[in-house]
């Protein structure tokens, strides 16, 4: 049972404009959702985080949006860059002792 | 600081070896946790160390035996494995193991061949 979903595969964009990469969960006990980037043979890094309390939260050129009614987050990416080109995991947890559920993925190439 | 390392960072390997990975952080994190990924899909979830005590065992089967010799190590024993079990291993750590706040951190992984 995928509670996490990120429903486009891959996803496009020129150099310079904006990136949205989407996540929906269908867990409304998720209070912690995070963004990771991976490139290829690599693990995951950590990017950005929200908490269920806020609807937004910003880091430099990263943003994430929560909105908790539709279950959907996602992450905005302003202005793209080559270098971030790369699959982006969304992840969310609830409470202590638990696990991060993982979504499944986009791949975001950015186009110079 | 938020490193986790991963060694080795290649490993090849037969049905018949015994070989381990090993992942070591020196955040303080209490929760740590072994993952395996296969190529275009998420981390899998294998299991989960609190306080060195397992908490999580996701249905791994036996040739895989993880060991938490203190708070900052985590290993994983691989024995008898096949050809389906390459991927990459991920180790992760994380303060507590869930919950608000609390961001899991990942090493770069072992790349894991069976032959």
């Amino acid at each position: 049972d995928q509670q996490v979903k990120q429903n486009s595969p891959s996803l496009s964009v020129q150099e310079g404009r904006i990136s949205i990469l989407n996540c929906d969960y269908t867990n409304s006990m998720f209070d912690y959702f995070l963004w990771y980037k991976k490139y290829p043979a690599e693990g995951p890094t950590f990017l950005i985080s929200i908490s269920s309390i806020k609807d937004k939260n910003e880091d430099g050129r990263f943003t994430v949006f929560l909105n908790k009614s539709a279950k959907h987050l996602s992450l905005h990416i302003v202005p793209s860059q080559p270098g971030d080109s790369a699959v982006y995991f969304c992840a969310a947890s609830y409470g202590a002792g638990n696990q991060f559920y993982f979504g499944t993925g986009t791949s975001l190439t950015v186009i110079p | 600081d938020t490193e986790v390392t991963q060694t080795p960072k290649h490993l090849v390997m037969g049905m018949t070896n015994k070989k381990s990975l090993k992942c070591e952080q020196h955040m303080g994190h209490r929760a740590m946790y072994w993952y395996k990924q296969k190529a275009k899909k998420p981390p899998e979830l294998m299991f989960v160390y609190s306080y060195e005590k397992l908490s999580i065992n996701e249905s791994v089967p036996s040739r895989f035996s993880p060991e938490c010799p203190n708070s900052s190590l985590l290993n994983l024993h691989l024995h008898a494995l096949q050809p389906e079990d390459s991927a990459l291993y991920l180790c992760a750590s994380s303060d507590e193991s869930g919950g608000a706040g609390v961001t899991q951190y990942f090493g770069p992984g072992t790349r894991l061949t069976v032959l």
